[in-house]
């Protein structure tokens, strides 16, 4: 298993600034994902983080938005950078230690005014 | 691509009544099929797996069954409660790339 935690867990940011969200995993992993949950929505795939390469992007999502670092096999960071209210939504980091199971963190609230 | 259908919600029960809650999925390979629920203000949380056709995945009193034929992943329980109240996930990772495709969710309230 994995236990993940997520700095911060909610924020209220106004528009036009940025934010970075920290994931801390409690064991190394290769992989780690970073998902966006809109209000009353279900999850999309922003981007795959892998250790010592740049992160993959998904369809819709690009780099000078949404930055990732991922220095080591236990952390990754994620960026919201000018921000507008479209941006308000739950920010999820999620690894899979092993096999396919995928382990999700508690989530960064995210309100943009 | 891959895409996971899951049956409208919402969903509202009385209590001991049973659940079904639909799935079905399209994936290239042989990918593993989940189960996640999200209680009201919290993370997401697995419920169950399953990982090749014919497993069925169990916990909680929760049940579903991997149905390649049907390419299905049904959530069933025989008996629900009210803290079953949540919202819940079917999701499927593709083995290859290791990322997950959801569903749009299905929110269950159960009444007393």
């Amino acid at each position: 298993s994995a236990v993940i935690s997520q700095k911060p867990s909610r924020d209220i940011c106004q528009r036009g600034t940025s934010l970075t969200i920290q994931c801390q995993v409690d064991s190394q992993v290769t992989m780690m994902f970073w998902y966006r949950q809109q209000p009353g929505q279900s999850l999309t795939l922003i981007a795959t983080a892998n250790q010592g390469s740049e992160a993959t992007y998904e369809s819709g999502f690009v780099i000078d938005k949404f930055p990732i670092s991922r220095p080591n096999l236990t952390f990754s960071t994620l960026t919201v950078s000018n921000m507008s209210p479209e941006d308000s939504s739950i920010y999820l980091c999620s690894v899979i230690p092993r096999g396919y199971e995928q382990y999700f963190g508690p989530g960064t609230r995210l309100t943009v005014t | 691509g891959n895409s996971v259908t899951q049956m409208e919600g919402p969903v509202t029960l009385s209590e001991e009544a049973f659940l079904t809650i639909n799935c079905t999925y399209t994936a290239t390979g042989y990918p593993s099929l989940f189960w996640y629920v999200q209680y009201p203000g919290e993370g997401l949380q697995l419920l169950l797996k399953a990982t090749k056709a014919d497993d069925k995945g169990s916990n909680k009193g929760f049940e579903a069954t991997y149905r390649k034929e049907t390419t299905s992943f049904h959530l069933e329980k025989g008996s629900v409660q009210v803290s079953d109240s949540a919202v819940y996930f079917c999701a499927l990772t593709n083995t290859n790339a290791g990322k997950s495709t959801f569903g749009d969710g299905t929110t269950l309230t159960v009444k007393p």
